[in-house]
């Protein structure tokens, strides 16, 4: 597709549940990012995928996350053991390379809103 | 370690009137620095970028920014606010060969009022 996509849109899960988050990037794009958003707050890193390697997971909060990008085009995000304190929305981002091209610029998809009841 | 301010959480203004959405940053090395939009439920969008060229930037939709290094500030403004122009704004600070690539403000709510 043209932009970066996000699936599912909206996720509602019961505590305790493994959740996973699905991200296919433009193409083309080698660099990927998970950001999760919560309410009233700017987007926070977790992790970032050059390839098919995790090149930077510090922001993932907590051994609970993970993330995989085997073929180096889409992503997973997975959360196992949810609570309700994940509750947020979860943003993919792609750009061309490391240092996204010669902007920096991120292509952000439109997220996967998780709720945690 | 970079960061950025966005001094005001909430902005709203008259159809017709100026926008002023004021961001500071900090950072050890020279930054990129970049505005988003967030409309409801819809993805980030780029508005404009400075990466060391220009310090007044150009951005879509009659937005513009202008670095001002002794200010370390890089605030936002448009002439002219239309009800479009409603929704949330992220100043965003890169440093170059960083991996965490972007570290976001934590957004200005523009309000536009008829």
């Amino acid at each position: 597709g043209a932009g970066v996509s996000q699936t599912p849109s909206n996720k509602v899960t019961e505590k305790g549940k493994y959740v996973e988050l699905r991200c296919d990037p433009i193409s083309g794009h080698t660099a990927l990012y998970w950001y999760r958003q919560s309410l009233g707050q700017g987007p926070e890193f977790l992790i970032y995928f050059q390839g098919t390697g995790a090149a930077d997971d510090s922001g993932l909060p907590n051994d609970r996350f993970f993330a995989v990008r085997p073929e180096g085009s889409v992503s997973t995000l997975k959360i196992q053991r949810t609570e309700r304190g994940d509750s947020a929305v979860y943003l993919c981002a792609s750009s061309l390379g490391s240092s996204g091209g010669n902007t920096g610029e991120l292509f952000f998809g439109e997220g996967s809103r998780l709720t945690v009841l | 370690a970079q960061s950025v301010t966005q001094l005001d959480s909430h902005v709203s203004v008259s159809e017709g009137t100026p926008v002023l959405l004021r961001c500071n940053y900090s950072s050890s090395y020279s930054p990129s620095l970049f505005w988003y939009v967030q409309h409801p439920n819809k993805g980030l969008q780029l508005l404009l970028k400075y990466t060391s060229a220009a310090t007044l930037v150009k951005g879509i939709n009659g937005f513009e920014a202008e670095f001002k290094k002794s200010e370390t500030s890089f605030h936002l403004t448009k002439p002219s606010a239309h009800m479009s122009d409603a929704a949330e704004y992220f100043c965003v600070v890169r440093v170059w060969g960083s991996a965490r690539q972007l570290t976001f403000g934590s957004g200005t709510q523009l309000t536009v009022l008829p």
